[in-house]
């Protein structure tokens, strides 16, 4: 089993609209999780860090629940230029972090 | 300004040679990293050091040896290139080691074996 796993995608969403997604990890001990972003043929860039209780950051909201092993990411509002990747990413140790494959979004006009 | 970059940003060659990516930061960092990232855009980390000392060393063929002259380098070598190498490298680094930290990639290293 995959230590993170995404939706695939894509995700084709019209501008304004509410688009939502879910990793799920393996590793029960992970301790810290974030949403990185990637867009195409250019390297991954820190979206937001996932906090136990939730937390938002604008139009991008995070969840985490530890029970079930995932985390969530709610975009609003969407907007064109929020297509791109998102990357799930969870550290089962102090070492290193554990990417999901990503899930893609498009925004259409 | 560059926080972290990396050279060649392409890289073309033939099955069976040796090549070298090179990778430099200026934020500071203690840790440097080196994923790679295969045509399916997993991305999977192959090594990690901290102060110059190796501390995360995935299963990576013994062909790829990374290599830290100080802490703002980190260089990888590859010997007897495959086809299978073929993928994008990216670079990273982050403050220091520990589950909150933030990394921040190069623009990556496209790598094509022939």
């Amino acid at each position: 089993r995959k230590e993170v796993e995404q939706d695939p995608g894509p995700f084709n969403v019209p501008e304004g609209a509410t688009v939502a997604f879910n990793c799920t990890y393996s590793n029960s001990a992970s301790q810290s999780f974030f949403w990185y972003r990637q867009d195409c043929r250019k390297e991954p860039k820190l979206l937001m860090s996932v906090y136990s209780s939730g937390n938002e950051d604008g139009r991008f909201t995070a969840q985490l629940n530890r029970a079930s092993q995932y985390i969530s990411l709610l975009i609003r509002d969407s907007k064109l230029s929020d297509s791109a990747t998102y990357l799930c990413v969870v550290t089962p140790n102090d070492y290193k972090l554990s990417f999901g494959a990503g899930t893609t979004v498009t925004v259409r006009a | 300004d560059t926080a972290v970059s990396q050279t060649p940003k392409y890289l073309v060659t033939q099955m069976g040679n040796d090549k070298s990516i090179k990778c430099e930061q200026n934020l500071g960092h203690d840790t440097m990293y080196w994923y790679k990232q295969d045509s399916k855009k997993f991305l999977k980390i192959m090594f990690s050091y901290n102060n110059k000392e190796l501390i995360i060393n995935e299963t990576v063929p013994n062909r790829f040896s990374p290599k830290s002259p100080d802490k703002a380098h980190l260089n990888l070598h590859i010997n007897s290139l495959e086809l299978g190498d073929s993928a994008v490298y990216f670079c990273a680094s982050s403050q220091d080691v520990g589950r909150g930290n933030e990394q921040f990639f190069g623009p990556g290293t496209r790598l094509t074996v022939l």
